[in-house]
């Protein structure tokens, strides 16, 4: 398996343009997760999806943030309008869920809003 | 309200020496917590993972030990080698939930 596929690697955009990210999770896993990663807050959990189904969205920082799973192999996460505060880096996340949910990171998309 | 602490400063340690990096929590009660590596310009990769009633779990060098009732976790690297300097990052996940949160990891340097 290619592990956890995500694109764009490196994004540069203007303040207010929209940005999509786009993440592949590995086959067969059925959890999916959205984390961004600055110098300032470390590691922070956007949105877990399970089964394709949204569960937590608590972490999503406004309603300039939406994610979707529309399905299994695929999902997006979209910021519009996107601000310099979003400058950060993202992953995607899939793991097997139950148990001890052991996470597989794909290697991020870099974004900075100028 | 919850915490998960790291020690936010780098951590430098000579070859072949032991590296220990804490991690405390507040305000969780974490059914596992795992650690992972992250290099530069990389996601985090999986390590180790322990469950709230076990008190020490090895793997080849590495070895972690869960006291829930300090509410820390220890994570060693014995024999430490140059290879070994990364960030390490501890997760927590409370039962009941798939969300692993995160702390904000203690870069490690190992001087050869």
């Amino acid at each position: 398996d290619a592990g956890v596929i995500q694109s764009p690697r490196h994004e540069v955009t203007e303040m207010g343009q929209e940005v999509t990210l786009r993440c592949k999770p590995i086959s067969g896993h059925n959890s999916l997760f959205w984390y961004r990663q600055t110098m300032m807050r470390g590691l922070e959990l956007l949105i877990y999806f399970n089964n394709n189904v949204p569960i937590d969205d608590s972490g999503m920082p406004e309603d300039r943030f939406s994610a979707k799973m529309p399905n299994a192999s695929f999902s997006t996460l979209k910021i519009q309008p996107s601000e310099p505060r979003d400058s950060a880096v993202y992953f995607c996340a899939s793991s097997l869920a139950g148990g001890a949910n052991v996470l597989t990171f794909g290697a991020g998309s870099r974004l900075t809003v100028l | 309200s919850q915490k998960i602490e790291q020690n936010s400063e780098a951590l430098n340690i000579q070859e072949g020496k032991t590296a220990t990096l804490t991690c405390n929590y507040t305000n969780y009660s974490p059914a596992y917590l795992q650690w992972y590596r992250q290099d530069p310009g990389r996601g985090p990769v999986f390590l180790l993972l322990i469950r709230e009633n076990e008190k020490e779990k090895r793997k080849e060098r590495l070895k972690v030990t869960f006291d829930t009732t300090l509410k820390q976790s220890l994570f060693h690297i014995t024999a430490s080698q140059p290879a070994d300097s990364a960030t390490y990052l501890c997760a927590l996940l409370t039962s009941g939930t798939y969300k692993y949160i995160f702390g904000t990891g203690t870069r490690l340097k190992v001087l050869a």
